[in-house]
């Protein structure tokens, strides 16, 4: 099946410092790509989906000027937390599709895990 | 309120015999309804899907019920094994907007040897 990866895999960082994620679809290009955050023993919540050359599009709760999403190209999408916060830490998982419609469509990252102490 | 839930945050069955995963909905929009395996530390993959028009779709081990008017999904795998040990999530959308999803919380399989 199709490879999708993040990077880092785990990060800490300080309170106030801005950490980047980054999802890359390696063998196929992706227009669609989610963002997702898991804490523990919950399930995966629906950050913002992100197509490529626009603007992404947020969940309600979901800060944009906290989480910026950049989908710059059909292989990668980004992550920032800005001026992350202990609140923060998480399990920050990524998906990536090629129709962005049926979600058997789309393959998951592994994850990166967010420590902000 | 929480949209889709699986009630049971884990199970444990004997290899060979059949795990039966639960799954409950509340919005009766859903109408294409996924199942994912988790390792820790790796994203979910796609295990198998149903949409509301058949009430049963099976892929080799795994099947999967639905019954639309309880609002109730289920996993079945038969026979289990070992392998299948993993986190599983069921997961609704919506055709108009069936990019977007709401997880369950997961049930921890192990199947022991």
């Amino acid at each position: 099946g199709a490879v999708v990866s993040q990077h880092p895999s785990r990060v800490i960082c300080k309170s106030g410092t801005s950490v980047k994620i980054e999802c890359r679809s390696l063998d196929f290009q992706a227009t669609t790509m989610f963002w997702y955050r898991q804490f523990p023993k919950q399930s995966l919540m629906l950050m913002a989906t992100s197509n490529e050359g626009s603007k992404a599009t947020y969940e309600q709760g979901v800060e944009k000027d906290k989480f910026l999403i950049n989908h710059a190209s059909l292989t990668l999408s980004t992550l920032t937390v800005t001026s992350a916060h202990p609140e923060d830490s998480s399990f920050y998982i990524c998906s990536a599709g090629t129709t962005g419609e049926l979600l058997d469509e789309q393959y998951f990252g592994p994850g990166t895990r967010l420590t902000v102490t | 309120d929480q949209q889709v839930k699986q009630n049971s945050p884990s199970l444990s069955v004997q290899e060979g015999r059949i795990s039966i995963l639960n799954c409950d909905y509340t919005n009766s929009m859903f109408d294409y309804f996924l199942w994912y395996k988790k390792y820790p530390a790796e994203g979910p993959t796609f295990l198998i899907s149903i949409s509301s028009i058949k009430d049963k779709n099976e892929d080799g081990r795994f099947t999967v019920f639905l019954n639309k008017s309880a609002k109730h999904l289920s996993l079945h795998i038969v026979p289990s094994q070992p392998g299948d040990s993993a986190v599983y999530f069921c997961a609704a959308s919506h055709s108009t907007n069936a990019g977007k999803s709401t997880f369950g919380d997961g049930t921890t399989l192990t199947v022991k040897p």
